[in-house]
């Protein structure tokens, strides 16, 4: 257990419809990040927030937007589905200073857009 | 900018066989290593890290790698392959602490009995 907690596991749901997925960091954690594993696409890195600040942007399409809340935990909200959104998405947490330097990942959320 | 190549999206071997998987990076920093298993229907969990102190790293599982900065390489290996060991590695790297990984394409590894 990587103590990073994702809702739901599983998410099914239609073409332009909008979902938001849950990240719980690991307790005292400050970074969260997002990624996208797809077939096609491979771990692709979305966004980090850091104590609530958008630290890092990759490759996150303008239908998408996360934000990480006072008490640290961090959504992702994903609008005008479409099938090729369908993915494993993950979040992740890591802490600060140089000895904290590996990210815990979560179990993930399946999207499946149909 | 870094980038990170794996050899071999397909890896199969004998159980008790030498496992090596292959990872090549570029970074333009000093890198942040990593590798990373995912078992079916599983999160990434970390296998073992180099962060610029002992090249050759130990990992969980009996797995080591060794970072060689002349080859840009820090290559996977495990001296004796356990059905268990069957899953999906990744490489990542990242070129500070708290900086986002950017990931290999991934090897599948085979184990045969």
């Amino acid at each position: 257990d990587s103590g990073v907690t994702q809702t739901p596991k599983h998410l099914i749901t239609a073409t332009g419809q909008r979902v938001t997925l849950r990240c719980s960091p690991r307790s005292g954690d400050l970074s969260v990040y997002w990624y996208q594993q797809s077939l096609d696409q491979g771990l692709q890195f979305l966004i980090q927030y850091y104590n609530g600040e958008e630290r890092a942007k990759g490759n996150i399409l303008e239908r998408f937007s996360a934000q990480q809340f006072p008490d640290l935990h961090s959504e992702l909200n994903l609008s005008s589905l479409e099938l090729g959104d369908s993915a494993l998405y993950f979040c992740a947490s890591s802490g600060t200073g140089a000895e904290n330097t590996e990210a815990f990942f979560g179990q993930g959320t399946r999207l499946t857009v149909v | 900018a870094q980038s990170v190549t794996q050899l071999g999206s397909h890896v199969s071997v004998s159980e008790g066989a030498l496992v090596l998987l292959r990872c090549n990076y570029s970074s333009s920093v000093p890198p942040y290593l990593f590798w990373y298993v995912q078992y079916p229907n599983q999160g990434l969990q970390l296998l073992l890290k180099y962060t610029s102190a002992a090249t050759l790293v130990k990992g969980i599982n009996g797995f080591e790698a060794e970072f060689k900065k002349s080859e840009t390489s820090f290559h996977l290996t495990k001296p004796s392959a356990h059905m268990s060991d069957a899953a999906e590695y990744f490489c990542a790297v990242s070129g500070n602490a708290g900086n986002m990984l950017t990931f290999g394409g991934g090897t599948r590894l085979m184990v045969k009995p």
